[in-house]
């Protein structure tokens, strides 16, 4: 089973357009923590941002937001007023506590249009 | 800022041969990491490496592959009989905390080193 899925295999929004990318968990662990990653088409992984688990308050960093919700094992990332800059895939990642290994969601390819 | 280097950034080998993919992590980490990416598909686990042994490994780190930190500073991965399907992005990625009881999980990747097998 697939502990983090991302649905959303391509979007493509016009540039300014607000865009949310879903990404649902699973873990039986009551400590965990959720990142999102970009990966521009140069490849690498540029770290975005980390929740843990015991953390539920929505963040805030310029344009981008972060819902977490553990009552639906979500952790949902919205660009606000996307730029052509923003496109990438997107990927959400899961650890939990008891194993430092993460596990990926398939990711999340962003196409913003001028 | 302290960072992972990996190197090189792109190998071409030849398939049947064997490849060491080599990184540096950041110098106070404890736990080391080596990930996958097929072209187009999700990153995926392959290792992890803590106190000069193996911490888990995936289904896909069989006997090809090998890993170690012959000194203070590097942690490589070895592929002996190299394939077409090993053809792929591997990331190093390492950890200043030791894993378990609830310990701050973050892992600072390094920018990958494209292996392509011909």
């Amino acid at each position: 089973a697939q502990k983090v899925t991302q649905a959303q295999t391509e979007i493509s929004v016009v540039e300014k357009e607000d865009v949310t990318l879903d990404c649902v968990y699973e873990t039986r662990d009551t400590t965990y923590y959720l990142f999102w990653y970009k990966q521009p088409p140069s490849g690498e992984l540029v770290f975005l941002i980390r929740r843990n688990s015991f953390d539920e308050q929505n963040e805030i960093s310029g344009r981008y937001s972060w819902n977490f919700q553990k009552s639906t094992s979500s952790f949902n990332f919205t660009i606000t007023a996307s730029q052509v800059v923003d496109s990438a895939v997107y990927f959400c990642a899961l650890s939990e506590a008891l194993s430092n290994q993460f596990y990926f969601g398939t990711g999340t390819s962003l196409t913003v249009i001028p | 800022e302290p960072e992972v280097t990996q190197t090189p950034s792109h190998q071409v080998t030849q398939m049947g041969q064997e490849v060491i993919l080599r990184c540096v992590p950041i110098s106070n980490h404890l736990y080391f990491y080596w990930y996958r990416q097929i072209l187009g598909q999700k990153v995926e686990f392959l290792v992890s490496f803590y106190n000069n042994e193996i911490s888990e490994k995936s289904e896909i780190f069989d006997d090809q592959f090998s890993v170690e930190r012959p000194d203070g500073s590097n942690f490589t991965l070895k592929i002996r009989s190299t394939k077409l399907e090993d053809s792929a992005m591997y990331f190093c990625a390492s950890n200043p905390l030791a894993g378990g009881g609830g310990s701050y999980n973050e892992q600072f990747f390094g920018p990958g080193t494209r292996l392509t097998v011909l």
